[in-house]
């Protein structure tokens, strides 16, 4: 079974500072699905990010970046230029690419606080 | 604008009840998920359903049911076999069942016992 590791329960970052977020995950497929969602207090999930395995790019959002390391099985998240509104619980899921009935595996979350 | 309602948005069961929660989404998404969230730990799938009548058991499912009688409507049915209830409970959808689609989720229903 998929299994997917966030060995940080919680961080901190100053404003406009860089934080990356760290996951690993297990699996013995070769093509996949990576995920970043964040969960602010209103408590709704919100995509972040997107990786496919079989692109070697990484994928950027604005301020969101990911180092995506196929081989080390990792897939961390860095926010730049971290702003109040980045507050959140942040969770990084996994899902092998399929033709259906795949279901997502989450982490189990990192909070990141934004010191002022 | 589209998206995905739950409601209510706070619930209490009582001993021996069955609640249901409500999920619609009017994104004209095929898919449709529930989770689970406890405090510690990540979304864990309790049902899921690819198209209308049809649905599948996730990790969790014991003491759940669901029905998918409508395109837009996914009800979760905690029945009194669910022993440990209490949780934040997460509905989302995605266009269609393959794993490139993002999942879309709603704003939760929060769940306790009285």
């Amino acid at each position: 079974a998929q299994t997917v590791t966030q060995s940080q329960p919680e961080m901190s970052v100053q404003e406009a500072e860089t934080v990356t977020l760290s996951c690993t995950y297990d699996t013995s497929e070769s093509d996949y699905y990576l995920f970043w969602y964040k969960q602010p207090p209103s408590r709704q999930m919100i995509l972040v990010i997107r990786q496919e395995a079989y692109k070697q790019q990484n994928a950027t959002e604005n301020r969101f970046s990911v180092n995506f390391q196929k081989a080390a099985k990792s897939f961390s998240l860095k926010i730049s230029d971290s702003q109040l509104g980045d507050a959140a619980m942040y969770f990084c899921a996994y899902v092998r690419s399929n033709f259906g009935n795949e279901k997502l595996t989450f982490g189990t979350g990192t909070r990141l606080t934004i010191i002022p | 604008d589209g998206g995905i309602t739950q409601s209510p948005k706070y619930l209490f069961r009582k001993e021996g009840q069955n609640v249901t929660l409500s999920c619609e989404q009017n994104l004209n998404h095929d898919a449709m998920y529930w989770y689970r969230q406890d405090p510690g730990q990540g979304l864990r799938l309790i049902y899921y359903s690819q198209i209308v009548n049809d649905f599948q058991k996730g990790d969790i499912a014991e003491g759940y049911s669901v029905s998918r009688e409508k395109k837009e409507s996914f009800p979760l049915t905690v029945t009194s076999a669910q022993k440990n209830p209490t949780a934040f409970y997460l509905c989302a959808s995605s266009m269609t069942g393959l794993s490139n689609q993002p999942q879309h989720f709603g704003d939760g229903t929060r769940l306790s016992i009285l």
